[in-house]
């Protein structure tokens, strides 16, 4: 069973500071990946989506990276700002013939603060 | 619409009631999911369509639990009998295709009293 755990699950940081956040899981055989933001009492934002064959994205500030032989994805945020602050979610997709869905991770908490 | 619309926003229902949550996916998406967060759990998946049939249903926690999608588009997950454990935020997607990016909706936050 697929499993995706995050880490840290929270950060406080002064705005201008360059981030990492970690995303692994346990079934290196996933198809994409994706990461989102969510921002309190919000639904889902999508930021990135990783494709298997894919070792990277970039959308602005923002550089996700996928290493699927070691069960790892990072999300770089540079030069963080306030309007960063959100909650942050990595998702395996598991699919199928007969499923389609996503696995999330427990998240990340970020906070920057001015 | 532009995006995934859910309705109602908020729903306050006592147990033991039956409550009903809507999905306007975005026009044109023929896979639709539903999925719940609640404190503690995190975000887990209950449904998956194509089209109008449902071929994984393994997410739905008791068959309290169903979903039902009419006409390709709209979703309509239907709670019976309502426990206390069943508050939580309802959250609908739709994409384009198998494993192409989802798209979230704001969600329905459901509460038992």
């Amino acid at each position: 069973k697929q499993e995706v755990t995050q880490i840290p699950a929270a950060l406080s940081v002064p705005e201008g500071e360059n981030l990492v956040l970690n995303c692994s899981f346990t079934d290196s055989a996933i198809y994409n990946l994706q990461w989102f933001r969510q921002d309190p009492g919000k639904g889902l934002t999508s930021l990135l989506l990783i494709q298997s064959s894919q070792r990277e994205q970039t959308s602005g500030r923002l550089n996700a990276s996928l290493d699927k032989s070691s069960g790892r994805s990072t999300l770089y945020i540079a030069a963080s700002q306030p309007g960063d602050s959100a909650t942050y979610l990595c998702a395996v997709y598991d699919w199928g013939d007969n499923t389609d869905k996503l696995i999330f991770g427990t998240g990340t908490r970020l906070q920057v603060f001015p | 619409g532009a995006g995934v619309s859910q309705s109602p926003s908020n729903k306050v229902t006592e147990k033991g009631k039956d409550v009903e949550l809507r999905c306007d996916p975005i026009s044109g998406h023929t896979a639709l999911y539903w999925y719940r967060q609640s404190l503690g759990q995190g975000l887990e998946f209950l449904i998956y369509f194509q089209g109008n049939s449902a071929p994984d249903k393994s997410g739905l926690p008791s068959d309290r639990f169903s979903a039902e999608r009419t006409g390709g588009s709209v979703s309509t997950l239907t709670i019976q009998r309502t426990q206390q454990e069943d508050s939580a935020v309802y959250l609908c997607a739709s994409s384009s295709g198998q494993t192409d990016t989802q798209y979230f909706g704001p969600g329905t936050r459901l509460t038992v009293l």
